[in-house]
């Protein structure tokens, strides 16, 4: 059972589209992160969001970290197939142990030209 | 490139042996960690080393076993390989072990055990 649930498991959209990745869990997390992952490589960090309702944008993107600090979302802008990869969502229960984050399962976000 | 080198890039292997997995951090780096990445698991994290001594761990099974060496690099061992631990190892390594930091992962190590 994951910890933080991400959805949806997979999203496929046009160039230009908009799109959504929602990351929900029942506990509190003192910080989460995202993080995209593309075939054969590792997850690069994104964004990293502390403050309950912080929001924070990254060009196109924009992340939202929930008030109870329990839910986190990432929204996409006029999506780009550069775009495309495994989105990400991790969470540390606990500020000693930052390295120990708990990763959603991902979501896979596809755009097409 | 995150600086973080893995060795071997894949591995392939039969049940019942044991094969270890090296990781190299970024220069600076005292915190090394592992995490496990299978399709039906997603990302799992194994354990984390700051400046050699173990510091957290994670749902790392007792076949495996993990250590940082003075110079910061880390392997990772795993033991009676089933088929089951076919996975992507990851090493990710930050400048400390509790902070907002950022995780800089390596290309990670593709095992098969066949």
């Amino acid at each position: 059972t994951q910890l933080l649930e991400q959805s949806p498991q997979f999203l496929s959209i046009q160039e230009g589209e908009n799109l959504t990745v929602y990351c929900n869990s029942s506990s509190v997390f003192s910080s989460l992160q995202w993080y995209r992952q593309e075939p054969g490589e590792g997850p690069v960090l994104l964004v990293t969001v502390v403050t309950g309702g912080e929001v924070k944008k990254l060009k196109r993107l924009t992340f939202q970290f929930g008030d109870a600090r329990k839910d986190s979302s990432l929204h996409i802008t006029a999506a780009q197939p550069g775009d495309t990869g495994l989105y990400l969502c991790a969470g540390a229960t606990t500020t000693d142990s930052w390295g120990k984050l708990q990763f959603g399962a991902g979501t896979q976000v596809v755009v097409t030209p | 490139d995150s600086g973080v080198t893995q060795t071997p890039k894949h591995l392939i292997t039969a049940t019942g042996q044991r094969v270890t997995l090296r990781c190299s951090p970024r220069s600076g780096d005292l915190s090394v960690y592992w995490y496990q990445q299978s399709l039906d698991q997603g990302l799992q994290f194994l354990i984390q080393y700051y400046n050699g001594e173990e510091r957290a761990k994670g749902n790392i099974l007792e076949r495996f076993s993990a250590q940082q060496f003075p110079d910061l690099h880390s392997e990772l061992n795993l033991s009676s390989l089933e088929l089951g631990d076919s996975a992507l190892y990851f090493c990710a390594s930050s400048v400390s072990s509790s902070s907002t930091g950022e995780l800089f992962f390596g290309e990670g190590s593709r095992l098969t055990v066949l």
